[in-house]
């Protein structure tokens, strides 16, 4: 089946730190990829998104890559903030099957001034 | 626009006792999604409906959960009898067809205590 490793956490990090957030996944096919985010307190949020390989999400001064050599889709952000603090999850979806988002055990992400 | 829209937001309930989740997703979304997410790990799929029809409650237990989308918008997330276990945040999610690249978003989540 379908499945997403990340890196485990928690990830502290000084502000104007460089980012990165490790994840594989394993499919039966292509799938689109996902990274959420989940301030404290708050939903689920999408972050960004890639549909097919090659392709780069990003928002917000993050960034991530599809690729499908490594089938990895890590999470970069240059310059980390105070209020980057949060969870991050990396998600990935079939167009056929479940049809449904399946995740990573998530990311806890500490930034500090 | 709104998004989506859950209650009650938390619930402390003793164990036995039935509870019930409710979901408005975002207007003219068909497919609705119920996701569980335990505390430290990722949301797990519940269930999954296209308009009023669950497609995949593969992992619903049945025994004690159940769920309905009577007129293909809002639903509900019901557990009778509710176990310790249980406690835990409730998602729901919507997306404008269960297509790849279609965006799924959550609400806040409803949180479920159990004791």
């Amino acid at each position: 089946g379908n499945s997403v490793t990340q890196m485990e956490g928690p990830v502290t990090l000084s502000e104007e730190a460089f980012l990165t957030i490790n994840c594989t996944y394993t499919a039966t096919g292509y799938p689109s990829l996902f990274w959420y985010v989940q301030y404290p307190g708050e939903g689920l949020q999408l972050l960004l998104k890639a549909t097919k390989a090659d392709d780069k999400g990003s928002n917000k001064g993050f960034e991530a890559t599809y690729r499908k050599e490594t089938t990895s889709f890590h999470l970069e952000k240059g310059s980390v903030q105070v209020s980057d603090s949060a969870v991050y999850f990396c998600a990935s979806k079939m167009d056929t099957g479940r049809r449904a988002l399946t995740f990573g055990s998530g990311t806890r992400l500490q930034v500090q001034p | 626009e709104a998004g989506v829209v859950q209650s009650p937001r938390y619930k402390i309930i003793e164990k036995k006792q039935p509870v019930a989740f409710w979901c408005n997703p975002i207007s003219g979304h068909n497919t609705l999604y119920w996701y569980l997410q335990n505390l430290g790990q990722g949301p797990e799929l519940l269930i999954r409906y296209e308009n009023e029809e669950a497609v995949d409650d593969s992992q619903l237990p049945k025994d004690r959960f159940s769920a309905e989308r009577l007129k293909g918008v809002d639903s509900t997330l019901k557990i009778q009898p509710a176990e310790l276990g249980d406690s835990a945040v409730y998602l729901c999610a919507s997306s404008s067809d269960s297509g790849m690249g279609n965006t799924i978003y959550f609400g806040e989540g409803s949180w479920l205590t159990v004791v």
